[in-house]
């Protein structure tokens, strides 16, 4: 089975742009959870979606985004970018039958804001 | 809240044991995992241990868990060059609003010498 995919893996965007990331999850997954790494902060759970509904939100600014798609891929989306949310985000997928369930990564996305 | 405090560095020896520990706050913790992160990677998992458990084994990996202290470690056996990362302790728990989301610590940098 082919493992969780984030694409862009690199990117490097200006203050004020907007940012879309994709990930793909693991087959027959419908639950995809995004995370934000720093080395400030470590890691932060963005939000998590299932069935294309958002079901949990972590404490970040409405400037952070997603959606689920059909085929369960999701995108996050960050507007008007600052220098601080230059990050690795991470999404990670589950089955999504239960609140714990295990959670596989993808290699994530490193965004540059300049 | 939730809450999930690592030791930041551990150094050994090649072919020495390693132990990690964490320690959570939350106690409707129900599962908790260890992830490992290699430079410029994401997180692989590398063993769970549910809230009713004492202890897991898997290969070179112990995990125990002492639920009354809420302390759990991660024991790595003959530990190699190769298991230089770093190393993340999460929970989560069952509860509903809880779906998607892991909680880590900040992580334990573990470094092997030859």
């Amino acid at each position: 089975k082919a493992g969780v995919t984030q694409t862009p893996r690199y990117l490097i965007k200006t203050r004020g742009q907007q940012v879309t990331l994709s990930c793909s999850p693991i087959s027959g997954h419908r639950s995809v959870s995004w995370y934000q790494q720093t080395p400030g902060q470590g890691l932060q759970f963005l939000f998590e979606y299932f069935s294309e509904t958002q079901r949990n939100k972590g404490n970040f600014p409405g400037r952070f985004s997603g959606r689920q798609f059909s085929n369960s891929r999701s995108e996050m989306n960050v507007s008007t970018l600052e220098l601080g949310d230059s990050a690795l985000y991470l999404c990670a997928s589950s089955t999504g039958q239960g609140a714990g369930e295990t959670q596989y990564f993808g290699p994530g996305t490193r965004l540059l804001v300049l | 809240g939730e809450d999930v405090e690592q030791s930041l560095f551990l150094s050994v020896r090649e072919g020495d044991s390693s132990v990690i520990n964490c320690t959570y706050t939350d106690s409707s913790s129900t599962y908790l995992y260890w992830y490992k992160q290699e430079p410029g990677a994401g997180l692989q998992l590398l063993t769970y241990i549910f809230s009713n458990m004492d202890m897991k084994q898997d290969q070179r990996l112990t995990v125990l868990l002492n639920k009354k202290d809420k302390h759990l470690s991660l024991r790595i056996a003959d530990t190699q060059t190769g298991d230089s990362a770093i190393y993340f302790c999460a929970e989560s728990n069952a509860g509903g609003t809880s779906y998607g989301k892991l909680t880590f610590g900040q992580g334990t940098i573990l470094t092997v010498h030859p």
